[in-house]
């Protein structure tokens, strides 16, 4: 067990809605990471959020936004659903944003979209 | 652009052989390399790191070696079990650059008991 859970486990939703992903960092962990992992593109990161700020951006779409909360807590936020974005979706913390570059990683959630 | 990849996608190998799982990678500035291990229905778990100062650094059955020459990375696994059954990827860092890293593709690891 990582410390970092995330909710919901599954999600099954059809094209054109909204869903939220909820990400609790480990205890002490400052900084959240969002990552999609689909067969064909493997693990790609999607944007990193440190102590409530965002602090970098990878191949998020526009339809996609995320938070961080004062309680550190993450929120991924998926709009206007695609098929396409049928994926695990994992969320990752680490005390802080340098090296030593451990990041401790949930166990995903699986999003299906129909 | 610039990548990391990996040689193998499958690897079978027979519990208690030594495994050895290669990741080529493409950026001549990555300064920081990490291997990472996901077991099926799990979140990758992070194993072993290196820094590009360093040629070989080992762990707990695990030894990771770099080739700067060549930009090759490796992961040996030492008396491999069914439990080391997993995909392993590498992720790298470029230097200069945010500490986000590019992870590789992955490859399968099936340990035959």
């Amino acid at each position: 067990d990582s410390g970092v859970t995330q909710t919901p486990k599954h999600l099954i939703t059809a094209t054109g809605q909204r869903v939220t992903l909820r990400c609790s960092p480990r205890s002490g962990d400052l900084s959240v990471y969002w990552y999609q992992q689909s067969l064909d593109q493997g693990l790609q990161f999607l944007i990193q959020y440190y102590n409530g700020e965002e602090r970098a951006k990878g191949n998020i779409l526009e339809r996609f936004s995320a938070q961080q909360f004062p309680d550190l807590h993450s929120e991924l936020n998926l709009s206007s659903l695609e098929l396409g974005d049928s994926a695990l979706y994992f969320c990752a913390s680490s005390p802080g944003t340098g090296l030593p570059y451990e990041q401790y990683f949930g166990p995903g959630t699986r999003l299906t979209v129909t | 652009g610039e990548s990391v990849g990996l040689h193998l996608p499958t690897l079978s190998v027979q519990e208690g052989d030594n495994s050895i799982i290669n990741c080529a990678y493409s950026n001549s500035a990555s300064d920081y390399f990490i291997w990472y291990k996901q077991e099926s229905g799990k979140g990758p778990q992070f194993i072993i790191d290196i820094r590009s100062n360093m040629d070989k650094r080992q762990g707990q059955r695990v030894t990771v070696l770099l080739n700067k020459t060549v930009k090759h990375l490796s992961l040996q696994i030492a008396a491999t079990q069914p439990g080391d059954s997993a995909v392993y990827f590498c992720a790298e860092k470029s230097a200069g650059g945010s500490y986000i890293p590019t992870f590789g593709r992955g490859t399968s690891l099936i340990v035959h008991p």
